[in-house]
């Protein structure tokens, strides 16, 4: 089975722009989970996507989005993009319940 | 918070030597799931212990959790270079699904 997938691997932005992260789960794993890794904060639990629907949220400002496709693939979105979010993203996909599998992550650079 | 925290944050030993690095969480689980991470990285998954296991083995890799004692260790024995990486344990809650609490995590040298 090909493994978890993160698009692109790498990016940079500016201060106020918005960004999409893509990632393609495991086939037949429904439920996508997104996080954020820093050096300061470490790994934090973004949000979690289950059949289309948002199943869990962490506690991240609004300007954190995301949405999954009914195929299981799954985007997240920042709007207006601060210094702060310059940040590792890492995808996970999953059974219910069981491990989780993580994809490479998306590195994103803000200026 | 729930997030979980492992002990040490740092282990440096010689290749060949045992590594044990523990993890606390604060909430009830239904399991309790060990990754490694290279430097900057996706995570791989290590072992998954559930709340009614005790032990779990997986190779090299030797998995305890006390729910009692909200703690769990991981022990590497016979460490190799290429286990250099930092560990982190995972939890989740019982009441929230899929969403996992990531430790601190425990980076781990291994000196050839």
């Amino acid at each position: 089975k090909a493994g978890v997938t993160q698009t692109p691997r790498y990016l940079i932005k500016t201060r106020g722009q918005q960004v999409t992260l893509s990632c393609s789960p495991i086939s037949g794993h429904r439920s996508v989970s997104w996080y954020q890794q820093t050096p300061g904060q470490g790994l934090q639990f973004l949000f979690e996507y289950f059949s289309e629907t948002q199943r869990n949220k962490g506690n991240f400002p609004g300007r954190f989005s995301g949405r999954q496709f009914s195929n299981s693939r799954s985007e997240m979105n920042v709007s207006t993009l601060e210094l702060g979010d310059s940040a590792l993203y890492l995808c996970a996909s999953s059974l219910v319940g069981d491990e989780q599998f993580f994809g490479p992550g998306t590195r994103l650079t803000v200026l | 918070s729930q997030q979980g925290e492992e002990d040490p944050q740092a282990l440096s030993i010689q290749e060949g030597e045992n590594a044990t690095m523990n993890c606390s969480y604060k909430t009830s689980i239904n399991n309790l799931q060990w990754y490694r991470q290279n430097s900057g990285r996706g995570l791989v998954h290590l072992i998954l212990i559930r709340s009614n296991e005790r032990e779990k083995h997986s190779g090299r890799l030797r998995v305890t959790l006390d729910t009692s004692k909200k703690s769990s260790s991981l022990l590497i024995t016979a460490s190799r270079a290429a286990d250099t990486a930092s560990y982190f344990c995972a939890t989740d809650a019982t009441d929230t699904g899929n969403q996992f609490y990531f430790g601190t995590g425990t980076s781990l040298t291994v000196i050839p």
